[in-house]
């Protein structure tokens, strides 16, 4: 049974970059795609993109330019790296698979509340 | 605002129907999928590609297409069953990930 877990600090200063991982156990990496899906506070669900286990990514537009994922198979794990945070992107961060056989994401992580505040 | 529209919320008494609605330009061309959040719980897979219920999803839950908007049906609502609920699809051109505001269902 593959689960998800999310680790990273729950405070981050504004203008400084939220970095979180995700560690994925009861399966390997290898194979799959990962994605990054946040809720703000009283808001819906935000895709952040996606990174398959080669490396290869796909960002949504709007976050694009601050985002960075990266894949680590050794360790079973893939991370997040969004730079120049604001308030806006309090949030809980979600890591998640996305399964192509179905195209959804049919695992889920139980989610880790960042706040960004000084 | 969201390209993909669903109710704030709906409220219903237990052994009820609840129908949620998620309506989108998209939704003619490419599935929906249903996702179940609650509180301090990793979200769950409700639904995918419109109507295949996920594995150990309950029978009284149901999806539908008709044009641009997809429904989640629970038949027999249960008291376990409030939470929040969001629809997701893609754009037209595959290539992004849209989902819907989010539903909070209040079983009374």
């Amino acid at each position: 049974q593959v689960q998800l877990q999310e680790s990273g600090p729950g405070l981050v200063q504004p203008s400084e970059t939220l970095s979180l991982t995700c560690t994925v156990s009861g399966g390997s990496i290898s194979g799959s795609y990962w994605t990054w899906i946040r809720r703000p506070p009283e808001k819906g669900l935000e895709w952040i993109g996606y990174i398959f286990f080669n490396g290869s990514t796909h960002y949504d537009p709007s976050l694009e330019s601050r985002v960075t994922m990266s894949v680590d198979t050794s360790k079973n794990q893939f991370s997040l790296r969004l730079s120049s945070v604001t308030a806006a992107d309090t949030a809980v961060y979600y890591c998640a698979r996305d399964d192509r056989t179905t195209d959804a994401f049919d695992i889920w992580g139980q989610g880790t509340m960042v706040t960004v505040s000084s | 605002s969201y390209d993909l529209t669903q109710p704030p919320s709906v409220s219903v008494s237990p052994g009820q129907t609840a129908r949620i609605t998620c309506s989108g330009d998209a939704l003619p061309k490419q599935y929906a999928y249903w996702y179940q959040l609650k509180p301090g719980q990793a979200p769950v897979l409700v639904i995918y590609k419109d109507s295949e219920k996920s594995s150990g999803i309950p029978e009284r839950f149901s999806g539908s297409s008709s044009g641009t908007t997809v429904t989640l049906t629970i038949s027999g609502v249960q008291t376990e069953d409030e939470a929040d609920y969001f629809c997701q699809s893609v754009d037209s051109s595959s290539t992004y990930v849209l989902f819907g505001g989010g539903t909070k269902l209040t079983v009374l």
